[in-house]
């Protein structure tokens, strides 16, 4: 079955910390992974995909595929990042959709 | 360039009444999609169209219709709305061949079903 989860619904951390978002999934293949960020009361945007290895707004994700584990990382968080996560898959096929894990709410504390 | 656009971006029905929303994008995407997002569930895909003429259900159809008559519209219909039915709604689109790209959002619509 093709599934994500993201164990934790709310996180808080203290400005200046380290924040870790953590995504599971499971997929019969090798899936695209990746994580959307949507601010309050804005739309979903793609906040970084694993297969550029890029980093976006000092996140950084990998794919540990022995793991099926994707996680969002941060060396050091901002107020600004407070927003929704989500992790998400998709299969590499022209017709695969979008599956998405249930969020994680990220409040960074001053 | 508006992308994915949404209307409307608010609604309150009372139980039963029927509704559409529209989703239009200028981008020439082939592939459509409409998701809810509720607390602590995530997004579920609720309809989907890969092309002019063409509709699928997704997770969560029942209760939903869709039609996909022009390849820039996306439209979802609520025929009897229900409280359950109360969400926000997310459209979204794509290209073919670029599932590693991810979707295109739009800004939802927040719907209140009393």
């Amino acid at each position: 079955a093709q599934r994500v989860t993201q164990p934790e619904k709310l996180l808080s951390v203290f400005k200046g910390a380290p924040v870790e978002l953590k995504c599971n999934y499971s997929y019969s293949g090798s899936p695209e992974l990746f994580w959307y960020v949507q601010y309050s009361r804005q739309r979903l945007q793609l906040l970084l995909r694993h297969i550029s290895r890029e980093s976006i707004k000092g996140f950084t994700a990998d794919l540990n595929k022995g793991e099926t584990s994707f996680h969002l990382k941060k060396p050091f968080a901002q107020e600004e990042d407070s927003a929704m996560y989500y992790c998400a898959l998709s299969g590499k096929t022209s017709y695969d959709k979008v599956i998405f894990g249930p969020g994680t709410s990220l409040s960074v504390i001053p | 360039n508006a992308g994915v656009t949404q209307t409307p971006k608010f609604r309150v029905l009372k139980t039963g009444q029927s509704m559409t929303l529209l989703c239009a994008q200028d981008m020439n995407h082939e592939y459509m999609y409409w998701y809810r997002q509720d607390p602590g569930m995530g997004l579920r895909l609720i309809h989907y169209s890969v092309g002019e003429g063409t509709t699928a259900k997704g997770e969560v159809p029942d209760g939903y219709n869709v039609s996909r008559l022009k390849k820039q519209n996306f439209l979802l219909g609520l025929e009897s709305a229900a409280p359950s039915q109360t969400s926000v709604y997310f459209c979204a689109s794509r290209r073919p061949g670029t599932s590693n790209y991810g979707y295109t959002f739009g800004s939802g619509t927040r719907l209140t079903v009393v």
